[in-house]
């Protein structure tokens, strides 16, 4: 079925470091693809979006883009700050009826100044 | 532009009880997707409303139940809790009919607690 594998985390950088999240999918189709960002004590905020192969989703200096060939979506930034520390869900959402998103399992990040 | 809201915000129940969230969508959003999250994973689709009925429901029993009123906020309702039904509830509103971007906004979520 429909999923995303995100890598393990946690993920712990200092200030002003590169940072890559990798995220692959597994659909059938051609899912419109997401990353969510969840601070503590918080719900989801949608962070960026892409719809189709090739796009390139950005937001508050973080980028992602849509890889169809290596079925890809991997968030980066190129310096980040101690304000980015949360957790990140790289999502996909099936359309069957319902608009069902599919969450990875989170990547936990966090930023030292 | 009110955004997407929940109540309560925390919720202790004991194990057997029954308990209703509540949730209101963004304005013009006409459709309610829950998700529960447990700690320390990724929200799982519960089920999701449109036009006041059910589209859609994700691998949970019975036991998980809910409704949308003419205003299209909606309710979860869970019977028979178990101690493993203790996470955080997310409610997420979208609008069906908006081309192929499907985005969902979330609210702050329910913390469910059952002892």
């Amino acid at each position: 079925g429909d999923s995303v594998t995100q890598m393990e985390g946690p993920v712990t950088l200092s200030e002003e470091a590169f940072l890559t999240i990798n995220c692959t999918y597994t659909a059938t189709g051609y899912p419109s693809l997401f990353w969510y960002v969840q601070y503590p004590g918080e719900g989801l905020q949608l962070l960026l979006k892409a719809t189709k192969a090739d796009d390139k989703g950005s937001n508050k200096g973080f980028e992602a883009t849509y890889r169809k060939e290596t079925t890809s979506f991997h968030l980066e930034k190129g310096s980040v700050q101690v304000s980015d520390s949360a957790v990140y869900f790289c999502a996909l959402v099936i359309i069957q009826g319902a608009q069902k998103l599919v969450f990875g399992q989170g990547t936990r990040l966090t930023i030292n100044p | 532009d009110a955004g997407v809201t929940q109540s309560p915000t925390h919720l202790i129940k004991t194990r057997g009880q029954q308990v209703t969230l509540r949730c209101s969508p963004k304005s013009g959003h006409d459709t309610v997707s829950w998700y529960q999250q447990a700690l320390g994973q990724g929200p799982q689709f519960i089920f999701q409303y449109y036009e006041e009925e059910e589209r859609q429901r994700g691998n949970f029993p019975d036991r998980f139940s809910g409704h949308q009123f003419p205003n299209y906020s909606s309710e979860l309702n869970v019977n028979a809790l178990l101690l493993g039904d203790s996470a955080l509830y997310l409610c997420a509103s979208s609008f069906l009919d908006r081309g192929a971007s499907y985005e969902q906004y979330f609210g702050p979520g329910t913390r469910l607690t059952v002892t």
